[in-house]
């Protein structure tokens, strides 16, 4: 059973249109994180939560927002995309800072 | 500059050859993970190694966490194409629990 699920698994989205990504989790981890993968390169973490601590790396751009109104639920909101933008979108969980990730199968953004 | 270097970047071989990847850091870290991504796939974690010096095997799969803890290797005999993946090493720095960093990843074909 997914422990850690993307919806959806494909978004297609206009250039400047919003679009909002969702995550799941049945873990009852206590940390969630949101990664961007490009074409063969490592995931490149942009903020994770832990609990209710938002933690936003400093090179994110602001474009990038996320909100965790419960400890299941995670979402990724771009606000306006771009043509860089269009990548792999992975959460993952842990169960505290340290533990391994549990990671979703991502969602595949395109941006047109 | 990336804390962890891991090469080799690209790696293509024939079914039934060995190869080994490497995973190298200036920095100490409490644990490392390897993990395995296939294509449309999160990365699943393969084995998480925590003492220096440690040897964990998993069915043809081999790694080695170095002594000093800066190191890991992954060792893969008679590779098969169900191996084929992305190939990612992720550690926690010592004193840091906030952030996994990934090493850059190596992107491995097994030919049939």
């Amino acid at each position: 059973d997914a422990m850690v699920i993307q919806n959806p698994r494909y978004q297609v989205t206009q250039f400047g249109k919003p679009v909002t990504l969702s995550c799941s989790q049945t873990l009852n981890h206590n940390v969630m994180y949101w990664y961007q993968q490009k074409s063969s390169q490592a995931p490149k973490l942009l903020f994770h939560y832990y609990d209710k601590d938002f933690n936003n790396e400093a090179d994110t751009p602001d474009n990038f927002q996320s909100r965790r109104p419960n400890t299941s639920f995670c979402f990724l909101d771009i606000r306006s995309p771009g043509l860089g933008d269009a990548a792999m979108y992975l959460c993952a969980t842990s169960r505290v800072g340290g533990s391994p990730l549990h990671f979703g199968n991502g969602t595949r953004l395109t941006v047109t | 500059t990336q804390l962890l270097e891991q090469s080799p970047q690209f790696l293509s071989i024939q079914e039934g050859e060995n190869l080994t990847v490497y995973c190298n850091s200036s920095s100490v870290f409490s644990s490392l993970q390897w993990y395995r991504q296939e294509p449309g796939e999160g990365p699943v974690l393969l084995v998480t190694v925590v003492t220096g010096g440690e040897v964990k095997k998993l069915k043809r799969l081999t790694f080695q966490f170095g002594d000093a803890r800066k190191d890991s290797s992954l060792h893969i005999t008679a590779a098969q194409p169900g191996d084929t993946g992305l190939y990612l090493c992720a550690g926690w720095v010592s004193g840091s629990a906030r952030q996994l960093t990934f090493g850059s990843g190596t992107q491995l074909t097994v030919l049939p």
